[in-house]
């Protein structure tokens, strides 16, 4: 299986801030690498696809980049509505993985 | 409207089997390139994709779990069923049902998940 490695695995930060959050696989995924925000309670929600697609309606302060093994997720200006946890998925191999996640709090 | 809704016991014993169902609407199993796969999330921890069927009823199983899943889809009731075997404590989770398209150019992303249904193992 494709291992996924997250980092870091909390941080904290304040509204304005740049946040970016990377996320590396045991092995190329090419570009299947999607992020998920999840919050407290609540089901994940999709932000990005193919490492670098918006979702539709997802605002444009997130954005992904990254291919093969190296990828990040990037909050341009952090919002107070995005303090959550971040995970990363690959869907490359037949068998899908996720990261271990991001937790973004509050500075 | 695409909505998947988790049902099944909140409760259940170790050694026991769990059945849980996913119940979608908004799309169907029988449309090309459609697949529902579960996901689980023990209290405070990652999530972990447990199981996948497709339209085609493919099937795909997390390794580690493969020996004690089994899905499968009724698509006259827009039901997907997971099972699994040998409950133990540490199988204490939330389990989401979750919907995407095999299109790669969507890298098969989950785009419409349910809510989620909280199940404990204890004696």
């Amino acid at each position: 299986d494709i291992q996924m490695t997250q980092s870091p695995s909390s941080l904290s930060a304040s509204v304005g801030d740049r946040v970016t959050i990377s996320c590396r696989t045991s092995q190329s995924s090419s570009s299947y690498l999607n992020w998920y925000q999840q919050k407290p309670g609540k089901a994940p929600k999709l932000l990005i696809y193919a490492a670098s697609t918006l979702q539709s309606g997802v605002p444009s302060r997130f954005s992904g980049s990254g291919s093969r093994t190296d990828f990040t997720l990037t909050i341009s200006s952090l919002q107070p509505e995005d303090f959550a946890t971040y995970y990363c998925q690959q869907t490359y191999s037949t068998l899908w993985t996720f990261g271990q996640g991001t937790k973004v709090e509050i500075k | 409207q695409v909505t998947l809704r988790e049902s099944g016991p909140a409760l259940v014993k170790p050694t026991q089997t769990l059945t849980l169902t996913c119940t979608f609407s908004g799309f169907s199993l029988t449309t090309s390139g459609m697949c529902v796969s579960w996901i689980r999330q023990p209290p405070g921890k990652a999530l972990e994709w447990l199981a996948r069927i497709d339209w085609d009823d493919d099937k795909y199983y997390s390794t580690s779990l493969q020996t004690r899943l089994t899905i499968s889809k009724d698509t006259s009731t827009n039901q997907v069923v997971l099972t699994m075997t040998n409950m133990d404590p540490v199988d204490t989770a939330t389990y989401y049902c979750a919907r995407n398209y095999f299109d790669a150019s969507k890298s098969y992303a989950f785009d419409i998940w349910g809510q989620g249904t909280m199940v404990t193992v204890s004696s």
